[in-house]
């Protein structure tokens, strides 16, 4: 256990449908960090949250939104599935300060 | 430009010998980070090693070493005595810019599938 949990761990839905993704971060980590890794894109950088706060965004789709609570869990809303969307959507965490980042295992989403 | 350049989409390695990986990159910061990770067929990003753009010395953690020539902007992931258990995918990512206090975003390469083979 790597200390990020993402889950669910596997999604199957279908296309134009709306889910959201959820992401508890390693016990003091303020920093949370998605990503979205597909065959064609490879890992691709969303979006980033510290403390409760958006702190850098990637390519991230407009259909596509995240929060950070107070609590310091994440969510990740993807809205309008399309085939495409499919992948691997991974969150990360860092400590502040902190040279590492921990990776959780992941959700498998299957747009069908 | 690419930030990460992996060149080796496949590679493949008998067991006990050593293999390098190889990663370039591409930044402007003076400070950055680099970062290998391991993705095996289960899917999980395993954090392998980092070096850091002052670090003089080479990173190691036990089979696992980094060959960081600056001036090159390499930065090769070594693996020594390889096991059946290595095979996967690898990445080299980089942290641009000094470490804050907010942490700042990796990007990642493409990625090298690594088979170790009997």
């Amino acid at each position: 256990d790597s200390g990020v949990t993402q889950t669910p761990k596997h999604l199957i839905t279908a296309t134009g449908q709306r889910v959201t993704l959820r992401c508890s971060p390693r016990s003091g980590d303020l920093s949370v960090y998605w990503y979205q890794q597909s065959l064609d894109q490879g890992l691709q950088f969303l979006i980033q949250y510290y403390n409760g706060e958006e702190r850098a965004k990637g390519n991230i789709l407009e259909r596509f939104s995240a929060q950070q609570f107070p609590d310091l869990h994440s969510e990740l809303n993807l809205s309008s599935l399309e085939l495409g969307d499919s992948a691997l959507y991974f969150c990360a965490s860092s400590a502040q300060g902190g040279n590492g980042y921990t990776f959780g295992s992941g959700t498998r989403l299957t747009v069908v | 430009a690419q930030k990460i350049t992996q060149t080796q989409p496949g590679m493949f390695v008998q067991e006990k010998e050593a293999v390098t990986l190889d990663c370039t990159y591409d930044t402007s910061d003076q400070s950055y980070g680099l970062f290998w990770y391991k993705q095996p067929s289960s899917g999980e990003m395993i954090f392998l090693i980092y070096q850091g753009s002052y670090d003089e010395q080479n990173a190691t953690e036990g089979r696992y070493s980094l060959n960081f020539q600056k001036a090159r902007k390499s930065a090769n992931l070594v693996i020594s005595a390889s096991q059946l258990g290595d095979s996967a995918m690898y990445f080299c990512a980089m942290r641009e810019g000094r470490v804050t206090g907010g942490g700042n975003k990796l990007t990642f390469g493409t990625g090298t599938q690594l088979k170790v083979e009997l």
